[in-house]
């Protein structure tokens, strides 16, 4: 079975432009939760869907967004890129909303130029 | 803002040693759950110690629970050179929020 899969693995951004993320859960998982890291820190939380729905949203500025699809893949949006949104963005996906194991992606490299 | 606290923030041993890496968090919490992440990129689950268990093992791992000291620790028995990446703690209130990572500790092990 296929892992948790993002895209793009890299990307270079200028100051003020929007980028999309996407990831794909695992088969059968429903949840998915968006995460951002930055350099020596431990994974942010940002989002979290489960059956389409928003069920979760961290102390990200409303530049941020998301949505997740029917096929519970999902998007994470971010407008009027800063530097500071430099980081990894990292996909996790469960199968349920309650909090068991979490199957992580290899992350998104987002950097801001 | 960020619950656990790991520590050390780095480790350095030689391979066949022992390694252990500590956690504390700030509030209640449903389970906690360590992580590994190598090389900056996406993160493997280890083990989840829920809140009514002290001790829980998995291979080389070995995981305790301290709830009243909100703290947790990991063990690593006979590291290997493989073992090196960065540890988090991950804890979850209350099941249904979101899991509140620390900020790692590094460990190096030198073959």
């Amino acid at each position: 079975d296929a892992g948790v899969t993002q895209s793009p693995t890299h990307l270079i951004k200028t100051r003020g432009q929007q980028v999309t993320l996407r990831c794909s859960p695992i088969s059968g998982h429903k949840s998915v939760s968006w995460y951002q890291q930055v350099l020596g820190q431990g994974p942010q939380f940002i989002f979290q869907y489960y059956e389409k729905e928003e069920r979760g949203r961290g102390n990200f500025p409303d530049r941020f967004s998301a949505r997740q699809f029917p096929n519970y893949s999902s998007e994470l949006n971010v407008n009027a890129l800063l530097l500071g949104d430099s980081a990894l963005y990292l996909c996790a996906s469960s199968l349920g909303r309650q909090n068991t194991e979490a199957f992580f992606g290899q992350g998104t490299r987002l950097t801001v130029v | 803002s960020q619950q656990g606290e790991e520590d050390p923030q780095a480790l350095s041993i030689q391979e066949g040693e022992n390694a252990t890496m500590n956690c504390s968090y700030k509030t209640s919490i449903n389970n906690l759950q360590w992580y590994r992440q190598n090389s900056g990129r996406g993160l493997v689950h280890l083990i989840l110690i829920r809140s009514n268990e002290r001790e829980k093992h998995s291979g080389r791992l070995r995981v305790t629970l301290d709830t009243s000291k909100k703290s947790s620790s990991l063990l690593i028995t006979a590291s290997r050179a493989a073992d090196t990446a960065s540890y988090f703690c991950a804890t979850d209130p209350s099941g249904n929020t979101p899991l509140v990572f620390g900020k790692g500790t590094r460990l190096s092990v030198i073959a």
